[in-house]
């Protein structure tokens, strides 16, 4: 079956500008996860969604940072005034709500020049 | 707060042969459970192999398996029979604590395999 998928697979913004990460998460999973790879780092945790709410979002660096699942399935990662440092690879998982296994998207790598 | 700590940036293993990349974590909770995964120079996280705290045995995947010591906190992961798609990084990760689901990962180790 289908895997994670995010789109684009390829952000490049300027300082200042808005951007929207999409992430599809794979169908019949109801938890779903962000992360932030910087290079040469491992997955930095951003915010965990349970169904349609955030269960845990202590990991958004700051109020820049927002993401919504308004259905319970695709989700937005927003990311308002873009900086140089919020340059990255925003990875995507999802997993089954009782499951232990995370499954990854291929990332979004965003570059703010 | 969860942490992993994963003190060989980089490691070099002959193929076929076997390989120890390690890592060791500090938690609280009382039950917890510790992941390996694999991320190839394409980028995708791939799932490796996951050990529970209360596990009695340690966890094995193929190729893979968990050296899970949990007096020392440690959960080494060891690859057998090393191949050449093996080379990529491995990250140790466990949950952020208590009722949360989503990972703490460590710095990660680069393995490359040699013909």
């Amino acid at each position: 079956g289908a895997g994670v998928s995010q789109t684009p697979s390829n952000k490049v913004t300027e300082k200042g500008k808005y951007v929207e990460l999409r992430c599809d998460p794979i169908s019949g999973h109801t938890a779903l996860y962000w992360y932030r790879q910087s290079l040469g780092q491992g997955p930095e945790f951003l915010i965990y969604f349970q169904g349609t709410g955030a269960a845990d979002d202590s990991g958004l660096p700051n109020d820049r940072f927002f993401a919504v699942r308004p259905e319970g399935s695709v989700s937005t990662l927003k990311i308002q005034r873009t900086e140089r440092g919020d340059s990255a690879v925003y990875l995507c998982a999802s997993s089954l709500s009782s499951g232990n296994e995370q499954f990854f998207g291929p990332g979004t790598r965003l570059t703010v020049l | 707060a969860q942490k992993i700590t994963q003190t060989q940036p980089g490691m070099f293993v002959q193929e076929k042969e076997a390989v120890t990349l390690d890592c060791t974590y500090d938690t609280s909770d009382p039950s917890y459970g510790l992941f390996w995964y694999k991320q190839p120079s394409s980028g995708e996280m791939i799932f490796l192999i996951y050990q529970g705290s209360y596990d009695q045995q340690n966890a094995t995947e193929g190729r893979y398996s968990l050296n899970f010591q949990k007096a020392r906190k440690s959960a080494n992961l060891v690859i057998s029979a090393s191949q050449l798609g093996d080379s990529a990084m491995y990250f140790c990760a466990t949950p952020r604590g208590a009722g949360r689901r989503a990972l703490t990962f460590g710095s990660g180790t680069r393995l490359q395999v040699q013909p």
